[in-house]
Order: C-alpha cells, then structure tokens, then sequence
C-alpha cells in the first residue's frame, strides 16, 4: 500500500534562510505526487504538483521540488522565507490507473514556523 | 468564481445526535472527496463520487457514516449517532475529473465537535 512520510513535524527557520521540508513516499509503481499548504482556519491549497512531466517541479509563492525516483522523495524547498510562509505543510500522492479514483494518501504534516 | 463551500463552518452537538454536514462543490466539477482531518489520525479519505455514484467508500470508518450526492453537486455527509471520536473538520474537495492529477479544490470545512 501506498504511504506518505514526512520529516519533522515541526520546522523553525529565520526570514530570509532556506526552507527544506522533507518528504518520502512508499508506492509499487511512481505515484502523482502533491504539496499543500493550510493557513489557520483555511482549507487546503495546492503549492505543486509532479505528474511525471519534469522531475523538478516550480509552484506558487516560489516553491519547488524535486522527484527523485531513487530516493524515492519529493522534498519541498524555497531559498528564502517570508512571515507569510508560516503554515502547515502537508505531502500527498496518488496512483495512476484507470481503476484509481484520485483520492490523496496525506503525510502527517509539517507546521513551518518563521522567525523574524 | 465561487470555490468549494461547506457549512455550517462549526458544529456542535451532543453524543448520540445525528449531525449533516453539506458541501457544494465548484460547478462543473464531476468528481468529490470528503476527507478528516483530526489530531490523531491527520488527513484521512473518507469517500470519493464520480456523479452521484461512490465507487469509493473505502475511508469511511463504521456504518454510522453515510454520504450522498444528488444531481451531480451538493453532497452531504451523515454521522449517525455521534461519537466524541468523530470530532474532528471534514474537509470536501473536488475536482474536474477523477483528480488523478487534475487539482483538487478544497472547502474550507467543517469543524466538529461532539461532547
């Protein structure tokens, strides 16, 4: 069965410094694969998106990632934080197939904190 | 355009009352999900429709759940006799297609909270 891991459930980085949040999947076949961010009290919203197009991967707000099939990872960075950055983080995939439905398996979530 | 709406935003209710909770999703949109997100268990798929049928009710964790979709739109999610382990935000989406990689559109939920 498919699953979602992600490193760190809690990452703290100062404004301006890099943002890594990390992720690995498990999946017999390579998944679809997903970034969301949630703000407080919001519902989720799609930073990105790998649908075996090109391994590395540009999103909203200046996110990306990159596939990486040997690794099995699909890591989430940014080179600079802003305030506005702070939220939770949250992985997703899901499988090819005509008999897939689409349905997300999420990783547990990184809530990124922003230091002034 | 209008974007996924839930409702009512917050529920609260007592063990054992049955709660409804509603999700109209973007227009067009063929395909919706209904997930859980709760403390323990993190972001959990509950049930997916392509139409009014639900080829996928894998997620739904006892028979107390039930949901329906009428008319290819609004859909509504069923809790019978409530559990305080149901607390949690139901969360919809939907999306174009089976969503295998189109985006799926999220709602910004519904916070329950049963006592």
């Amino acid at each position: 069965a498919q699953s979602v891991t992600q490193l760190g459930s809690h990452v703290s980085v100062s404004e301006g410094a890099l943002v890594l949040l990390r992720c690995n999947y498990s999946s017999s076949v390579p998944p679809y694969l997903f970034w969301y961010v949630q703000y407080p009290n919001q519902g989720l919203q799609l930073l990105l998106k790998y649908t075996s197009a090109a391994t590395l991967v540009k999103g909203i707000n200046g996110f990306e990632a990159e596939f990486k099939k040997s690794e099995t990872s699909f890591h989430l960075t940014k080179p600079s934080a802003h305030m506005s950055d702070a939220a939770e983080y949250f992985c997703a995939v899901s499988l090819h197939g005509s008999s897939n439905t689409g349905k997300l398996i999420f990783g547990q979530g990184t809530t990124l904190q922003v230091k002034p | 355009g209008a974007g996924v709406s839930q409702s009512p935003s917050n529920k609260v209710t007592e063990k054992g009352k049955d709660v409804e909770l509603r999700c109209d999703p973007i227009s067009g949109h063929t395909a919706l999900y209904w997930y859980r997100q709760s403390l323990g268990q993190g972001l959990e798929f509950l049930i997916y429709f392509q139409g009014n049928s639900a080829p996928d009710k894998s997620g739904l964790p006892s028979d107390r759940f039930s949901a329906e979709r009428t008319g290819g739109s609004v859909s509504t999610l069923t809790i019978q006799r409530t559990q305080q382990e149901d607390s949690a935000v139901y969360l919809c989406a939907s999306s174009k297609d089976r969503g295998l990689y189109n985006e799926q559109f999220f709602g910004p939920g519904t916070r329950l909270t049963v006592l």
